[in-house]
């Protein structure tokens, strides 16, 4: 049991590349998440999905696109990196699908993404 | 929109000593979540304690409790007996009863532990 798992752990690109950050869990969580963060702030949601073929905005969606594959699989992609993405990105998933009073959140390790 | 505040960017404390690290948040709802959120070296995001706003108990953990003062929206994580593994960065976070995807962090207290 790997829990959320995430790849690459680091990539550099240049301003105008392209690039696809990929998550999976296999705990058989219903929602998926995907956050960024930046030095002395704490996580900022940008997108998530409550359940399979469904994705929805977050707080800092711009810039972004995200793919549900599968229940276990949930990418973001960046169509065309500037350096204000520069970032450490984290995926995380969780059991419900719907509103729950008992939902938690598991996060995997994090991707350190650098846009030059 | 909520808030979540730690208003010390580091702490330091001793092995074997206790530390309390602090949260405070901004909020209009009556009933909520509370989490404590380490983050090691290894950059992986691990939940410590969770608190459920409805309940008057404070959580607890093994080494880690909190003390949650409901009317002062405050939130504090109290280590005891620290180890050499507790240095990590610590966030605070808030979430929304009924919203799963509403979770708002605050910008974390980074925590040393002396030898």
């Amino acid at each position: 049991n790997a829990g959320v798992t995430q790849t690459p752990k680091f990539q550099v690109l240049k301003t105008g590349q392209s690039m696809t950050l990929q998550c999976a869990q296999d705990m058989n969580h219903n929602s998926m998440y995907w956050y960024r963060q930046d030095p002395g702030m704490g996580l900022r949601l940008i997108y998530y999905s409550a359940s399979e073929g469904t994705t929805d905005k977050g707080e800092v969606p711009n810039g972004y696109n995200v793919s549900r594959l599968n229940k276990r699989e949930f990418s973001l992609r960046l169509e065309s990196a500037a350096p204000s993405q520069t970032s450490v990105y984290f995926c995380a998933s969780s059991r419900a699908g719907s509103p729950s009073r008992t939902d938690t959140q598991y996060f995997g390790p994090g991707t350190r993404l650098t846009v030059l | 929109a909520q808030t979540v505040t730690q208003s010390q960017p580091e702490m330091s404390v001793q092995e074997a000593e206790t530390v309390t690290l602090s949260c405070t948040y901004d909020t209009s709802e009556s009933d909520y979540y509370l989490f404590w959120y380490k983050q090691p070296p290894s950059r992986q995001m691990i939940l410590v304690i969770r608190q459920e706003a409805y309940k008057q108990q404070n959580a607890t953990e093994n080494r880690f409790s909190v003390n949650f003062q409901k009317a002062a929206k405050s939130f504090s994580l109290k280590i005891s007996d620290s180890q050499l593994g507790d240095a990590a960065m610590y966030f605070c976070a808030y979430r929304t009863l009924y919203n799963n995807n509403d979770m708002r962090f605050g910008a974390g207290t980074r925590l040393t532990v002396k030898p």
